[in-house]
C-alpha cells in the first residue's frame, strides 16, 4: 500500500530556533494534511495542502506541498515551548473512494526553554 | 468546530474479558469512522474503517473476530475488544472526516490497560 515517509523522528530545538520536519511519498498525492498531537492528546488537524507547489501559513508555520505533489513540509519559525508535540503528515489512503489517511510515522519535536 | 468524543477515556480490565469503547460524533453525523491504535512513540496504524449501516473495513492483519466494530447510527461508532490479553493494551483513537478536504477530527482516544 501506499507509505507516507517522515523526516526527522525526533527534533530537539533551542526555544526561538526553527524547526522543519519532512514528508515524501513514492507515489503522487491528490493532497497531504497535517496533524500535530500535543503530549497524552490526539491529534489535531492543521492544514491540507492540495495544488502543487502550493504554500500555506499559519502565523509561524509554514506549510509547503512540492511541484510533483510527493513531499511536503512544515516549517515553523521561532519554536516556542507551546509547539512541543509530535507532527504528522497523512496522504490518502489506499481503499478506493474511501477517507482513509496513510500516517508518517511523526516527528516529535522538543522545545529546551 | 467538529466535535468527537469517546468514552471510556481510559479503562483497566483483566485477561480474557471484554471491553467497549464508544466513539460519538458530536454536532455532525459521521457515515464513515476510523479506528486507530497508537503504540507509545508511534504513529497512528489504522486498525479498520466503520461504515453506518454496513459491515467494517478492516485493515491487513487485524482481527475481525476479535476487534468487533459496530456503527449503528451516523454519530455513533462501537468498538469491542473482546476477550482482551495484555498485548491488546494500548492507546485507541477514533476519527471522523468532515469538511471539504475530509480532514478527520479524532476523539480524545482511550487507554486500555489489560492485567
Amino acid at each position: 500500500g501506499q507509505q507516507v515517509m517522515q523526516i526527522p523522528q525526533y527534533q530537539h530545538v533551542q526555544e526561538g530556533e526553527d524547526f522543519t520536519t519532512y514528508c515524501n511519498s513514492s507515489t503522487t498525492l491528490s493532497n497531504i494534511q497535517w496533524y500535530k498531537q500535543r503530549p497524552g492528546g490526539h491529534p489535531v488537524f492543521l492544514i491540507q495542502l492540495v495544488k502543487s507547489g502550493e504554500v500555506k501559513k499559519q502565523k509561524r508555520l509554514t506549510f509547503q506541498f512540492g511541484e510533483a505533489k510527493k513531499n511536503s513540509s512544515l516549517h515553523i519559525t521561532a519554536t516556542q515551548t507551546t509547539d512541543v508535540g509530535t507532527y504528522f503528515c497523512a496522504g490518502p489512503g489506499s481503499g478506493a473512494g474511501s477517507y482513509q489517511l496513510t500516517f508518517g510515522k511523526g516527528t516529535k519535536l522538543s522545545v529546551i526553554p | 468546530g467538529a466535535v468527537v468524543s469517546q468514552h471510556p477515556s481510559w479503562v483497566i480490565c483483566k485477561s480474557g474479558t471484554s471491553v467497549k469503547i464508544e466513539c460519538r460524533s458530536l454536532d455532525f453525523q459521521a457515515t464513515t469512522m476510523f479506528w486507530y491504535r497508537q503504540f507509545p512513540k508511534q504513529s497512528l496504524m489504522l486498525m479498520a474503517t466503520s461504515n453506518e449501516g454496513s459491515k467494517a473495513t478492516y485493515e491487513q492483519g487485524v482481527e475481525k473476530d476479535k476487534f468487533l466494530i459496530n456503527h449503528a447510527s451516523l454519530t455513533l461508532s462501537t468498538l469491542t475488544v473482546t476477550s482482551a490479553h495484555p498485548e491488546d493494551s494500548s492507546f485507541y483513537i477514533c476519527s471522523a472526516p468532515r469538511g471539504a478536504g475530509y480532514e478527520q477530527y479524532f476523539g480524545p482516544g482511550t487507554r486500555l490497560t489489560v492485567t
